[in-house]
């Protein structure tokens, strides 16, 4: 079963908007971690946000946040005032927190275009 | 802090070569992966270890795929004998308990 779920193949924003990343993930498992990557095009994974299961306010990073929605179980990424340097792929993944269980798995990604 | 170091950064090889990438985590982190990523599978978990020794290499692909970590500053991958659908970037990565993981900056792998 799908653990981690990225619905959008692609998105575009222009210059200075907000935009939102969906991502939906599936546990059991009450203790878990949720992670935003971003890969630009020159390949490096670039760790952007992580969000506690147990965490009572939405996680912050500068322009990053994470909207959490434990019901729902969504995740989903919110980058403020985009920049041109924002278009990248960016990943959603999961690291469930079982005993020697301490893997991290990713979804198949969101690629985001910035336009002027 | 370096980060994670990987090598080689390409490696091209022919089908049935043996292919060896390696893997300098962050000093420190107790935790080693090594992923696989393609266009058609996204990011694959292939392996990783904790203290040096392997916890799950549920996704190593076949026999053909092997990894080792014999210290704590360094790891291998290796496939013997390569395949043209081995071709991917290969990343390692490392963290320390539940900290997000560092990722090095990949071996992309083409195999003729």
């Amino acid at each position: 079963a799908q653990k981690i779920t990225q619905t959008q193949p692609g998105m575009f924003v222009q210059e200075k908007e907000a935009v939102t990343l969906d991502c939906t993930y599936d546990t059991s498992d009450p203790s878990y971690g949720l992670f935003w990557y971003k890969q630009p095009s020159s390949g490096e994974m670039i760790f952007l946000i992580y969000q506690g299961s147990y965490d009572q306010q939405n996680a912050t990073e500068g322009r990053y946040s994470l909207n959490f929605q434990k019901a729902r179980k969504s995740a989903n990424l919110v980058i403020s005032a985009s920049q041109l340097g924002d278009s990248a792929m960016y990943f959603c993944a999961m690291r469930e927190a079982g005993a020697n269980t301490d893997k991290l798995i990713f979804g198949t990604g969101t690629r985001l275009q910035v336009f002027p | 802090d370096a980060g994670v170091i990987q090598s080689p950064r390409h490696e091209v090889t022919e089908m049935g070569q043996e292919v060896t990438l390696r893997c300098k985590p962050i000093s420190g982190h107790d935790y080693l992966f090594w992923y696989r990523q393609t266009m058609m599978r996204g990011l694959e978990l292939l392996i990783y270890f904790n203290n040096n020794v392997p916890i799950d290499d549920s996704g190593m692909p076949e026999d053909r795929f092997s990894a080792k970590m014999p210290n704590a500053s360094f790891s291998t991958l290796k496939i013997q004998p390569s395949e043209p659908r081995d071709s991917a970037v290969y990343f390692c990565a490392s963290s320390f308990e539940g900290s997000p993981l560092h990722f090095g900056n990949g071996t992309r792998l083409t195999v003729t």
